[in-house]
């Protein structure tokens, strides 16, 4: 498809487990970003990727939290050890440059992630 | 740094008329843009709208338009003729150097 796609939909695993989320950022899109919106809140910035490399991985919560890009397409975000506040909705969004406006963000449609 | 505050969780209106949502940030970069995105239940976050800060008109996209006030740093958005298929969350956003910093979001209700 042409918009971001995000894999899977829905996760529900136990405590303690590792998940694997993944995006397939629109083609041609260099910059990829991770967010994570708990229930009601806003978005709150994870990582972001210029191509394969992350300059900025301020926002992971923890070092349970990995993400990376290979290929300068596909990105995986990697949560071990899973908690339950880790509950969220997960978005990925890929622009096609980073920093500028002309060139906005397009969101995927989520993971939204259940710990039980 | 960074910060967008949206002061109304959640706001009503009835079809047909226009309702105007708030948003006030604050940023420390010269050269920014700032978003409003709508969010329905499907989760997709969907642009409405971009206002690049150096412009001095305020943006408009159909029945969208935004009141930019640059001194105020307030960036409010207006719904005319409002129709139910408005009803969602609207996320404001302020883009700096590269990173977008989000609103916690108004949810907004559509009363036939």
């Amino acid at each position: 498809g042409a918009g971001v796609s995000q894999s899977p939909s829905n996760k529900v695993t136990e405590k303690g487990k590792d998940v694997e989320l993944r995006c397939d950022p629109i083609s041609g899109h260099t910059a990829l970003y991770w967010y994570r919106q708990s229930l009601g809140q806003g978005l709150e910035f994870l990582i972001y990727f210029q191509g394969n490399s992350a300059p900025d991985k301020s926002g992971l919560p923890s070092d349970r939290f990995s993400a990376e890009r290979t290929g300068g397409s596909v990105s995986t975000l990697t949560i071990q050890r899973t908690q339950q506040e880790d509950s969220a909705v997960y978005l990925c969004a890929s622009s096609l440059t980073s920093g500028s406006g002309n060139q906005p963000q397009h969101f995927g449609d989520g993971t939204r992630l259940s710990i039980l | 740094a960074q910060t967008v505050t949206q002061s109304q969780p959640e706001m009503s209106v009835q079809e047909a008329e226009t309702v105007t949502l708030s948003c006030t940030y604050d940023t420390s970069e010269s050269d920014y843009y700032l978003f409003w995105y709508k969010q329905p239940p499907s989760r997709q976050m969907i642009l409405v709208i971009r206002q690049e800060a150096y412009k001095q008109q305020n943006a408009t996209e159909n029945r969208f338009s935004v009141n930019f006030q640059k001194a105020a740093k307030s960036f409010s958005l207006k719904i005319s003729d409002s129709q139910l298929g408005d009803a969602a969350m609207y996320f404001c956003a302020c883009l700096g150097t590269y990173k977008y910093i989000f609103g916690t979001g108004t949810r907004l209700k559509v009363l036939a």
